[in-house]
């Protein structure tokens, strides 16, 4: 299987600032998905991306999938405190594996925003 | 159906007590998966079903942990003679079939354990 890598594993801004986390994985990807967790919470689904450099926006944030399959990047444009909580990215345990199967989650990035 | 519902919310036990936890998915999703957290840390997978069928269970999981989903509708969870490293937050996941419009897990709220 898999390991997927996720820096920062803090990080803490002025509301305001923009914000970077990045997701590797020790192998290609079908796919990949982030959570976001908020303190006390669970995780919930934000994004799945699955082409080679492909771009989603949701807002302030852009989700960017690698040429190579095998990274990923969130960026949060003009934090809120309302986007306080963990990131995590998500891949498939198993090369060419589907989003409906077993994932192997990052360690996260815990974000913090001072208002 | 409102979401993934798990019982209870909060487990505190003694060590070398049996717990066991329930977890109750979206109606249509045919795919439940076990996940455990501990904090500072993703989860870690634990098994998943398909339907009734038990398709994969973690090598890290000991023979203390068992976990059934008898007619493929909701999944327990038991832990056997609980030790003070179970303490954790279990998480309930489920997906729909292969197939459908999938938009990722939808998790449960999960189940903290405390061992004491």
């Amino acid at each position: 299987g898999q390991q997927v890598m996720q820096i920062p594993q803090y990080q803490h801004v002025q509301e305001g600032e923009d914000f970077t986390t990045y997701c590797n994985s020790s192998t290609t990807l079908s796919n990949i998905q982030w959570y976001k967790q908020r303190p006390g919470g669970h995780p919930v689904f934000l994004i799945q991306l699955v082409k080679s450099g492909e771009v989603k926006k949701q807002k302030r944030l852009t989700f960017q999938f690698g040429e190579a399959k095998k990274n990923s990047s969130l960026h949060i444009t003009a934090t809120q405190t309302t986007d306080v909580g963990t990131y995590f990215c998500a891949g498939p345990w198993r090369a060419g594996g589907t989003s409906y199967g077993k994932l192997t989650f990052g360690q996260g990035t815990i974000l913090t925003v001072h208002p | 159906d409102t979401g993934v519902s798990q019982d209870p919310r909060h487990k505190i036990t003694k060590r070398g007590q049996n717990v066991t936890f329930r977890c109750d998915p979206i109606s249509e999703h045919n795919r439940l998966y076990w996940y455990r957290q501990t904090l500072g840390q993703g989860p870690e997978f634990l098994t998943y079903f398909q339907n009734e069928a038990q398709l994969e269970k973690s090598r890290l999981l000991s023979d203390r942990f068992s976990a059934e989903r008898p007619k493929g509708s909701f999944s327990t969870l038991e832990i056997q003679r609980t030790e003070q490293g179970d303490s954790a937050m279990y998480l309930c996941a489920s997906t729909p079939p292969s197939g459908q419009p999938n938009y990722g897990y939808t998790f449960g709220s999960g189940t903290r354990l405390t061992v004491v």
